[in-house]
């Protein structure tokens, strides 16, 4: 399996544009996460679903944010409008419905609002 | 709620140092707990793992120990390498649970 792939690797864009980051975790895996990370707050989690259910969005930041999942194979977070502190790098991760198992992790998502 | 508490950074170290970075966490039960690191411009990699009080995981000379009576997973290496120069996460997940908590992350520079 080629693992977590997340598109694009890098994206800029201007304040107000609408960005949609991609998400294709691994084949099988049943929980899927969309986490942000920064220098001043760290590795957040954003939302994760379980079997494509949206479980817990506790974590998106604003109304701004929107995160869905409309298959096994495929999920989008899209920022509309996006504003300059969205600036971070975002990553997917996703894992197994099994005791004790790890996540694995895409390379991530850097996202510049200017 | 659940939460885990890394040592700050960075740590700067000279190659072939000891090399311990501080891990605690918070939470009922018995979680399990990882180690992932993050090298440069890349995502986290699963480093190491234990499942259940006194396991040890170990890779790639890196060694944690679960610690329930101190409710640490403390990471070590007997001799670090500039290809450990990296960001490591200590982190946590219950038996059954869905989420990774994730401590601050450590910056580690290791110096030639």
């Amino acid at each position: 399996d080629a693992g977590v792939i997340q598109s694009p690797r890098h994206e800029v864009t201007e304040m107000g544009q609408e960005v949609t980051l991609r998400c294709k975790p691994i084949s099988g895996h049943d929980y899927l996460f969309w986490y942000r990370q920064t220098m001043m707050r760290g590795l957040e989690l954003l939302i994760y679903f379980n079997n494509n259910v949206p479980i817990d969005d506790s974590g998106m930041p604003e109304d701004r944010f929107s995160a869905k999942m409309p298959n096994a194979s495929f999920s989008t977070l899209k920022i509309q409008p996006s504003e300059p502190r969205d600036s971070a790098v975002y990553f997917c991760a996703s894992r197994l419905m099994v005791m004790n198992t790890e996540a694995f992790f895409g390379q991530g998502t850097r996202l510049t609002v200017v | 709620g659940d939460s885990v508490t890394q040592m700050e950074g960075p740590v700067t170290l000279s190659e072939e140092a000891f090399l311990t970075i501080n891990c605690t966490y918070t939470a009922t039960g018995y979680p399990s707990l990882f180690w992932y690191v993050q090298y440069p411009g890349e995502g986290l990699q699963l480093l190491l793992k234990a499942t259940k009080a006194d396991d040890k995981g170990s890779n790639k000379g890196f060694e944690a120990t679960y610690r329930k009576e101190t409710t640490s997973f403390h990471l070590e290496k007997g001799s670090v390498q500039v290809s450990d120069s990296a960001v490591y996460f200590c982190a946590l997940t219950h038996r059954g649970g869905n989420k990774l908590v994730f401590g601050a992350g450590t910056i580690l520079r290791v110096k030639s």
